[in-house]
C-alpha cells in the first residue's frame, strides 16, 4: 500500500470549512483514498472513499487531484464534534486488503 | 444498536495472567479484524478472519490467539500478559466481495488493557 503524508495538526474555527489534505504520490492506480477519523480515543469512524473522482457523502466531500498524487478532505461547516484525528489511508480493496494508519492530522475545531 | 462490540471495555490485570477479549458483529460481516493501540496512538493491524480463516497475521507474538467461533465472533486471547500489551484494542469488521469496491471497516469501542 502506497504511503502517505499529512501535516501533524491543525486548527479551524467552528463553522468554517476544514481543509484536511495529505499527499500519497506514489499510489498506484488500484488504490483508493480513503479517510477515517478517531475521536478521543474511540474506535476509527469511516468517512469517504475514492478512487478518481470527487466523492461527496453527508459528512464530508473529498477532492482527489487528476494525477491522483493528493487529495483533500472538506469538512464544510466544521463544529467541535468534528475535533479528531483524521487518517488518509491509500490501499487495494479485497477480502485480504487491511488498514495502514499512520500519523494521522489531528484536527482542533475552536470557537 | 451496536454493530460492532467488545467486551470488556476495561481490564486491569496482573503480568503473567491469561486473558481474553471478546468481539461482536451484527452487521452480518464476514471478515474481521483485530487491531492494538498503543500509548503513543499508533493504530496496527494485528489478525484478520474471513469467514472464520485466518488471512492476515501481522507477525504478532504467538501469545496471541485470535479464535473464531462463527462469522459473528472474533475472540482474542492472550497467554502471559506482558508489560508491553498494555494498549487498547480495537476489533473491526467489513463486508467481502462487494460488486462496488467499497471496502469499509466499521471499528468497536474498544477494549483498553492495562497489565501491572
Amino acid at each position: 500500500d502506497a504511503k502517505t503524508t499529512q501535516p501533524p495538526s491543525m486548527d479551524c474555527a467552528e463553522g468554517r470549512a476544514a481543509n484536511l489534505p495529505c499527499n500519497h504520490s506514489t499510489i498506484s492506480g488500484n488504490e483508493y483514498v480513503y479517510w477515517y477519523r478517531q475521536i478521543h480515543s474511540q474506535g476509527p469512524q469511516y468517512i469517504i472513499h475514492g478512487l478518481k473522482n470527487n466523492e461527496t457523502n453527508e459528512m464530508a466531500s473529498l477532492i482527489i487531484t487528476e494525477d491522483r498524487k493528493s487529495s483533500t478532505l472538506i469538512l464544510p461547516h466544521a463544529t467541535l464534534r468534528d475535533t479528531a484525528v483524521y487518517y488518509c489511508i491509500v490501499h487495494v480493496t479485497g477480502t485480504a486488503s487491511k488498514l495502514t494508519f499512520g500519523t494521522g492530522t489531528r484536527l482542533q475545531v475552536t470557537l | 444498536d451496536t454493530a460492532v462490540s467488545q467486551t470488556p471495555k476495561y481490564l486491569v490485570t496482573q503480568m503473567g495472567n491469561d486473558k481474553s477479549i471478546k468481539c461482536e458483529q451484527n452487521l452480518g460481516h464476514d471478515t474481521m479484524y483485530w487491531y492494538k493501540q498503543d500509548s503513543k496512538k499508533f493504530l496496527k493491524i494485528m489478525f484478520s478472519y474471513n469467514n472464520k480463516e485466518l488471512i492476515i497475521n501481522e507477525t504478532v507474538p504467538n501469545r496471541f490467539s485470535p479464535k473464531s467461533p462463527d462469522k459473528a465472533h472474533l475472540n482474542l486471547h492472550i497467554n502471559s500478559l506482558e508489560l508491553g500489551d498494555s494498549a487498547v484494542y480495537f476489533c473491526a469488521s467489513k463486508a467481502s466481495h462487494r460488486a462496488d469496491s467499497t471496502d469499509t471497516q466499521y471499528f468497536g469501542p474498544g477494549t483498553r488493557l492495562t497489565v501491572l
